[in-house]
Order: structure tokens, then C-alpha cells, then sequence
């Protein structure tokens, strides 16, 4: 199975802050990455897909790099509705897996 | 609009089985690829299961292969996912999940299973 290992699990951040979470996969899975919003009590919400494709109606600040192994989800200026739990997924092959979460607190 | 609507949780008995049905509406049921995914309270998204839009193809994570059976109703626009052997690490909020090209897009609310004596 492929793992993904996300980082960090948490942070503190400020309005207008730049935020960077990143997922390392344990082997190559081209662009198959998918990167999802969870608020509590929510169902999770796609904000991108195969790696760097924003999906309708996600605000522009967010932005998905990376390939291969290393993936990078960027909030260029973090709004307070922004505040929430991240999370990876892994789209290259069954079983699909997601990474850890990152959780994205106000500072 | 496209709505997923999971039900059939509840409180089991570890070693019993349950049922979860997810009635889909607002978009052609028949030619979607579903999933479903599961949260433990507290932690984080565990994929569990997936369907192609025939139920043909089938996959299933490793911590319930053997154990859950998902299944479709193209006519009846519903997905289920049958539970057997449950315990307490099968405690959860399970959530279906439209795939679009492999993608889970549209997500229900989650319905909770609590396995407990």
C-alpha cells in the first residue's frame, strides 16, 4: 500500500499569514493527488485535484505543486474561514490512502 | 443538486453486523464510481471502500477486507455498505462519496456507527 506521510500535523497561523502543508507519497504516483477541507463536524469539501487542478468555486488563494512524491497544498493569504483540518489523498492506485491531517489553527 | 444522504448507523454489539444504505439524488446515480470513507472520533479520513458505476470492480482497504461487503442499486439509486465481525476500531462516522475520474467529489454527512457493550 502507498503512504502518505503529511506534515506538520498541526499549525498556528494569522489572518493574512502564507501556509504551506506538504505530503510526502511512499512511491511515485505521478500528479494522483487530491487535497480535501474538513471543519468540524463537516463532511470533507475537494478543494484540488490531480495535484494542482482548483476545483469550481475554491477561492484562488489556494494552489496544489508537486509530483511524483512531494506535494504541496499553499494557502497564499490565510483567511478566517480558512481555519479547518487538511488533509491528502492518494488517487494512484487501491487501497487509496490519505495523510495524517493537518490542522490549521488560529494564532 | 447533488445530495448523498447516508443512514443505517447506530449502536452494535462487537461481533455484529449492520447495514449502511446512502440514498443518492440529483445526478445520474448509474454512472458514478462510489466510495465509502470512514472517520474515528478524533482521528483522521480512512478510505474503506470503492465501486465502479457497474459494481463490476471492487476494492477495500486492508482493515476491513473480509469483513465489509459494498454493494449498489443502480435502479434504486442507492449504495450500501455491509458491515459484519465489527469492533470497537469500527467505530466511526461512515461517509459515501461520489467519484468523478477516480476523485471523490460530492461527500454525504456521515452517518455514526458506534460498536460498544
Amino acid at each position: 500500500d502507498i503512504q502518505m506521510t503529511q506534515s506538520p500535523s498541526s499549525l498556528s497561523a494569522s489572518v493574512g499569514d502564507r501556509v504551506t502543508i506538504t505530503c510526502r507519497a511512499s512511491q511515485d504516483i505521478g500528479n494522483d493527488l487530491g487535497w480535501y477541507q474538513q471543519k468540524p463536524g463537516k463532511a470533507p469539501k475537494r478543494l484540488i485535484s490531480a495535484a494542482s487542478s482548483l476545483q469550481n468555486g475554491v477561492p484562488s488563494r489556494f494552489s496544489g505543486s508537486g509530483s511524483g512524491t512531494e506535494f504541496t497544498l499553499t494557502i497564499s493569504s490565510l483567511q478566517p474561514e480558512d481555519f479547518a483540518t487538511y488533509y491528502c489523498l492518494q488517487l494512484n492506485t487501491f487501497p487509496r490512502t490519505f495523510g495524517q491531517g493537518t490542522k490549521v489553527e488560529i494564532k | 443538486e447533488v445530495q448523498l444522504v447516508e443512514s443505517g448507523g447506530g449502536l452494535v454489539q462487537p461481533g455484529g453486523s449492520l447495514r449502511l444504505s446512502c440514498a443518492a439524488s440529483g445526478f445520474s446515480f448509474s454512472i458514478y464510481s462510489m466510495n465509502w470513507v470512514r472517520q474515528a472520533p478524533g482521528k483522521g479520513l480512512e478510505w474503506i471502500s470503492y465501486i465502479t458505476s457497474s459494481g463490476t470492480t471492487i476494492y477495500y482497504g486492508d482493515s476491513v477486507k473480509g469483513r465489509f461487503t459494498i454493494s449498489r442499486d443502480n435502479a434504486e439509486n442507492s449504495l450500501y455498505l455491509q458491515m459484519n465481525s465489527l469492533t470497537a476500531e469500527d467505530t466511526a462516522v461512515y461517509y459515501c462519496a461520489r467519484s468523478v475520474r477516480g476523485v471523490p467529489d460530492y461527500w454525504g454527512l456521515g452517518t455514526l456507527v458506534t460498536v460498544s457493550s
